[in-house]
């Protein structure tokens, strides 16, 4: 079947210490998206990517990036995860065509611990 | 700016009752509305959406939801509440049609024997 695969499921870094979350997709969507959904909350947008082309939201802290080597797969990396990052990281796809994005599609999310 | 409102952030339903989750929306131009339902610990899965055409939209679990554009509102409802139904449900919005996500800050449901 075709999915949003998001691993791993669960995550555990420490205060400070670089980490990477992954998503692959087999839908071959052109868009992938990253939100942070903290407990009881809806999911934020942090960024997305039109195939290659990066679109940052205004207020994603810098201590977020993200990386797209191919159509298949994303990253995000937390440069220095502070105790405000623990957070449900959700990835999810479309298709962007005639001008419109399409519902998304979304993985199952990793939960991040930061201790 | 758009926004998404969904009135009552928890609600409880007896099982086999009536569930109706309200979702209104502000927009100047009719947009893409969409539902979705959350589990514990996973992601979100898609129930029904509405783009144009028929305004009374069906989707998955016997959920089904009615746009209505006089009261900006696009509000989910299942004739009879089942234990499985128990979830955060969200709704949201495309605005223009095909645009960027927003989405409502939720409802949990909370289904009682």
């Amino acid at each position: 079947d075709a999915m949003v695969i998001q691993n791993p499921r669960y995550q555990v870094t420490q205060f400070g210490k670089p980490v990477t979350l992954s998503c692959s997709q087999t839908l071959n969507h052109n868009v992938m998206y990253w939100y942070q959904q903290k407990s009881s909350q809806a999911p934020k947008l942090l960024f997305h990517y039109y195939d290659k082309d990066f679109n940052n939201e205004a207020d994603t802290p810098d201590n977020f990036q993200s990386r797209r080597p191919n159509t298949s797969f994303c990253f995000l990396d937390i440069r220095s995860p502070g105790l405000g990052d623990a957070a449900m990281y959700l990835c999810a796809t479309s298709t962007y065509a005639g001008g419109s994005y399409n519902e998304q599609f979304f993985g199952p999310g990793t939960r991040l611990t930061v201790l | 700016a758009q926004s998404v409102t969904q009135l009552g952030s928890h609600v409880s339903v007896s099982e086999g009752a009536l569930v109706l989750l309200r979702c209104n929306y502000s927009s100047s131009v009719p947009p893409y509305l969409f539902w979705y339902v959350q589990y514990p610990n996973q992601g979100l899965q898609l129930l029904l959406k509405y783009t144009t055409g028929a305004t009374l939209v069906k989707g998955i679990n016997g959920f089904e939801a009615e746009f209505k554009k006089s009261e900006t509102s696009f509000h989910l409802t299942k004739p009879s509440a089942h234990m499985s139904d128990a979830a955060e449900y969200f709704c949201a919005v495309s605005e223009p049609p095909g645009n960027q996500f927003y989405f409502g800050t939720g409802t949990s449901l909370t289904v009682i024997p």
